[in-house]
């Protein structure tokens, strides 16, 4: 079965810091989808990307950035110079070619405090 | 409106209450889900839809009651709630894909639930 594991429970920083998020990621198929999403304060789950798993091109998104490595199944997320607006829950998520429903599962999550 | 919506936002009811929490997406997608998440807790998968039939049922208690009318609608039935009922409900959608797997799901802003 799937699994998503983010070790880093909690995280605070100081503001203009550089942060990364940890997710480790189990499958036993070739092709899966691996996502970020941004949980702030207000609840709403936010996407902010989606990785192949046959792209293993680290990608760039103003202040975001991916780090996608199969050989150790690590889909890491960096934010540069954290802002307060990043204070948020992180979630990294799998999909791969299970049953209807059974395929898409998260990680528990990363709070990220960034202090002014 | 765009992407997914649920009302109400907020919702307070009594153990001994019926209420019904409402989901629409606008995306065209042909997956839905309830997802539960607590304080301080894990996202908790509760039901899942795919084209209209239900396909995922987390083990969960019989007081909720999902419904899922069309492929745009869902609705989620709740009766003599406990406390422990009270949490932030999160409904969402995603395309499921026909080779297996799901793209990335989208989710509502969250009915937060309070039982008194």
């Amino acid at each position: 079965a799937q699994k998503v594991t983010q070790a880093q429970t909690e995280i605070s920083v100081v503001e203009k810091e550089d942060v990364t998020l940890d997710c480790v990621y189990e499958t036993r198929d070739t092709t899966y989808y691996l996502f970020w999403y941004k949980q702030p304060p207000s609840g709403e789950l936010v996407f902010l990307i989606r990785r192949n798993s046959f792209d293993e091109q680290n990608e760039i998104s103003g202040r975001y950035s991916w780090n996608f490595q199969k050989s150790t199944s690590s889909f890491n997320f960096t934010i540069t110079a954290s802002q307060v607006v990043d204070s948020a829950v992180y979630f990294c998520a799998l999909s791969d070619l299970g049953n209807y429903g059974q395929n898409f599962v998260f990680g528990p999550g990363t709070r990220l405090s960034v202090l002014p | 409106e765009t992407g997914v919506t649920q009302t109400p936002r907020h919702l307070v009811m009594g153990m001994t209450n019926k209420k019904s929490l409402k989901c629409e997406q606008h995306l065209g997608h042909n997956a839905m889900y309830w997802y539960k998440q607590s304080a301080k807790k894990p996202l908790e998968l509760m039901f899942v839809y795919s084209l209209e039939e239900r396909v995922e049922n987390n083990s969960v208690p019989s007081r909720f009651s999902p419904e899922c009318p069309n492929s745009s609608h869902l609705f989620l039935h709740l009766h003599t709630l406990q406390p422990e009922g009270a949490a932030l409900y999160l409904c969402a959608s995603s395309q499921e894909r026909s080779s297996g797997g799901s793209y990335e799901q989208y989710f509502g802003p969250g009915t937060r639930l309070t039982v008194t």
